[in-house]
This record gives structure tokens, C-alpha cells and sequence, in this order.
């Protein structure tokens, strides 16, 4: 089915190294979210979409992670110079409506920084 | 600070038995939450939404208490495919959606 799709399925980058992160949402879904989860623990928000407009970056936790959706279709998450902390499965979800409305995930993708 | 609070498990269970696991969240004025489930390496799928009244789907059964601010998750008759981790999920007001740590269930033959 055409669900939510993301690529690389796994990413190892060297420290310092810059990563773009790819989203494809289902289609016509309006809304499109970023999470960063960690071994062992839930997701954690990054950013929010709506259409083509960044709504939400509180979640961002550096100005070295950047999101974008210019078409509001496809995202792209980019990583600057990135940090051994930043290793982690990188989940981006997408929904019909706003936040409130159930979210479909994407397979992730795992970033390992070495 | 939000916070959804779970208990980390693992909630080691056999086959048959019923489980529940609860947990809590801060902040009085969220609309809306949901129980997920996540298998290991995989992605979180959507296992219900949790209204107030309650609601049940075959053996899966949540309900929402507002005034001690928790959401729980009742398993019946348990299978081995239930293991899983169960992840509960808090919608503020703003509608941001707040992510418990999840509870990790593993049903024994």
C-alpha cells in the first residue's frame, strides 16, 4: 500500500559530516511531523508541517537540524555537522487533518554517528 | 516540563491472561489521546483513541480518567502477538502530541 515512506532506511555518517533525511507522506495527507526516538524511549518531537508551512520547530534541538517541505509534499530533514548524540532512529508521520488526528508513521530511518 | 508517565515494564504475562497498564499525563487541559503499539525495530501504529467515555476494540479496552489524569490500556485473553511495546500519547491543547517512553509487554506461552 502506499503508506509512508522514508529514506535512507540507515544512514552512518563520520562526526561532522552532513545528513539529509528524506519523507515521503501518504498522499493528500496535510499534516507531516519529524520525531527523533532514542533506544528505549518514545518519540520525541522535532517539527510539524502543515502544507508547505513549518508550524512547529520548537522541537528542534539545535539550529544544526533543519526541515523543509517546500512542495508541501515531500520532507527533507538535514543534519549539519553532525554529533555522536545525534544517533537515532529519525521517524517522520503524517495525518489527513491537524495534530489531533491519528498519525501514520513511517519505517524511520537510523542515523548512526561514529 | 510535559510529561506522559509510564511504567517501563516488562510486564512478563501468559498467554490467556488479562493485562492492563495505565498511565499518566500533566496537563488537565489535553484533548485527546491514544495508546500505540511498537514491535521492536519498527514503527509506532495506531491502537486506539482513547475517548472519554471509554471505548473497546475486540479484546483491547482504554479508558480516560480526568480527574487523576491517567489513560489506561486492559488486554483480555492475551496472545503472543501482543508483545509488543505500548506507547501512550498525550494531545495538549495546542494539539502537540507528548510521548510516554512506552510499557513493553511480553506474552509467555
Amino acid at each position: 500500500g502506499a503508506g509512508v515512506s522514508q529514506s535512507p532506511r540507515y544512514k552512518v555518517a563520520k562526526r561532522g559530516q552532513d545528513v539529509a533525511l528524506r519523507c515521503d507522506p501518504i498522499s493528500g495527507h496535510v499534516s507531516l511531523f519529524w520525531y527523533q526516538q532514542a533506544l528505549g524511549q518514545g518519540p520525541e518531537f522535532l517539527t510539524y508541517f502543515q502544507n508547505e508551512a513549518q508550524l512547529d520547530k520548537s522541537g528542534l534541538p539545535s539550529d544544526r537540524f533543519f526541515a523543509e517541505r517546500p512542495e508541501g509534499s515531500v520532507s527533507t530533514l538535514k543534519i549539519q555537522r553532525t554529533q555522536q548524540e545525534d544517533s537515532a532512529v529519525y521517524l517522520c508521520a503524517s495525518s489527513l487533518g491537524g495534530r489531533g488526528n491519528e498519525q501514520f508513521f513511517g519505517p524511520g530511518t537510523r542515523l548512526t554517528v561514529l | 516540563r510535559k510529561e506522559v508517565e509510564q511504567d517501563p515494564g516488562p510486564f512478563n504475562v501468559p498467554e490467556g491472561a488479562t493485562v492492563a497498564f495505565n498511565c499518566t499525563y500533566s496537563n488537565s487541559a489535553s484533548q485527546s489521546f491514544f495508546w500505540y503499539r511498537q514491535d521492536c525495530r519498527k514503527e509506532p501504529k495506531l491502537l486506539m483513541s482513547v475517548y472519554s467515555s471509554g471505548n473497546e476494540d475486540g479484546r483491547f479496552t482504554a479508558q480516560l480518567n480526568r480527574a487523576s489524569q491517567y489513560i489506561s490500556l486492559l488486554i483480555r485473553d492475551s496472545k503472543l502477538s501482543d508483545s509488543a511495546t505500548y506507547l501512550c500519547v498525550e494531545g495538549d491543547s495546542n494539539y502537540q502530541l507528548i510521548w510516554g517512553a512506552g510499557t513493553k509487554l511480553i506474552i509467555k506461552p
